[in-house]
């Protein structure tokens, strides 16, 4: 079966960095991309920027663009999405997931709650 | 930035009865290769989202047949035959082409 797997929740203070990860497992690394999509607590989906494992080609929000970096470890089949300095306005659940090139067809990962607040 | 609109924003329904949501791209999503790039999501409480449909109107392996997904170009429709209990949830549209764009969710609660 298909699955994705993320890290645990994390509590940082503004300023501190942070490196969050999501190990697929049950498919073929490298056919899927693997994107990040925030949610505020009580609202919508924001979709944040998204990785092709195998030739590393990657997209991000406008919105976050500079802010988060995404990478993937194909020998360990897991994605990272990035923080050098966080701010209270971070704080949300991140989800992965794994997705077409048009990230269509996307399934998802149980998510990792980040708390940024000093 | 394409922005993606839903109606309604909450839905009450009895339970056997239909519901439609709509949602309305800002722009085509329609791709050179013919298809619709529109996925529809259920967010039910407390979980991740999971797919129902994708290329506007296949459904997901597992979604049952009493929903379905229709339209083309801007506007786009997901409609459920019969609502059941397990159909609470926040339901959402996206835009996969350019940078995907989710819809503001609609909520479906039942009477």
């Amino acid at each position: 079966d298909v699955q994705l797997v993320q890290s645990g929740a994390e509590v940082k203070k503004p300023g501190e960095s942070l490196k969050i990860s999501c190990k697929g497992s049950g498919y073929i690394f490298t056919n899927y991309y693997i994107g990040w999509v925030r949610q505020v607590p009580g609202k919508g989906l924001e979709w944040v920027a998204m990785i092709n494992p195998g030739d590393s080609d990657t997209r991000y929000s406008p919105s976050f663009q500079g802010h988060v970096t995404i990478s993937a470890d194909k020998s360990i089949t897991t994605a990272y999405l990035q923080w050098s300095s966080l701010m209270a306005s971070d704080t949300a659940m991140y989800y992965c997931a794994r997705a077409t090139i048009w990230f269509s067809g996307a399934f998802w990962g149980q998510g990792t709650q980040v708390t940024v607040s000093s | 930035e394409t922005v993606m609109t839903q109606s309604p924003l909450s839905l009450l329904v009895t339970p056997g009865e239909p519901a439609s949501i709509s949602c309305r791209s800002s722009q085509s999503v329609l791709h050179s290769n013919g298809n619709s790039y529109v996925d529809w999501y259920l967010q039910k409480p407390g979980q991740s989202p999971q797919l129902l449909m994708y290329l506007a109107s296949i459904r997901a392996s597992g979604v049952p047949a009493r929903f379905t997904g229709s339209g083309s170009g801007t506007d786009f429709t997901l409609k459920i035959s019969r609502v059941e209990a397990d159909d609470v949830g926040i339901y959402y549209c996206m835009g996969a082409l350019q940078t995907p764009t989710f819809g503001q969710g609609t909520r479906l609660e039942i009477k």
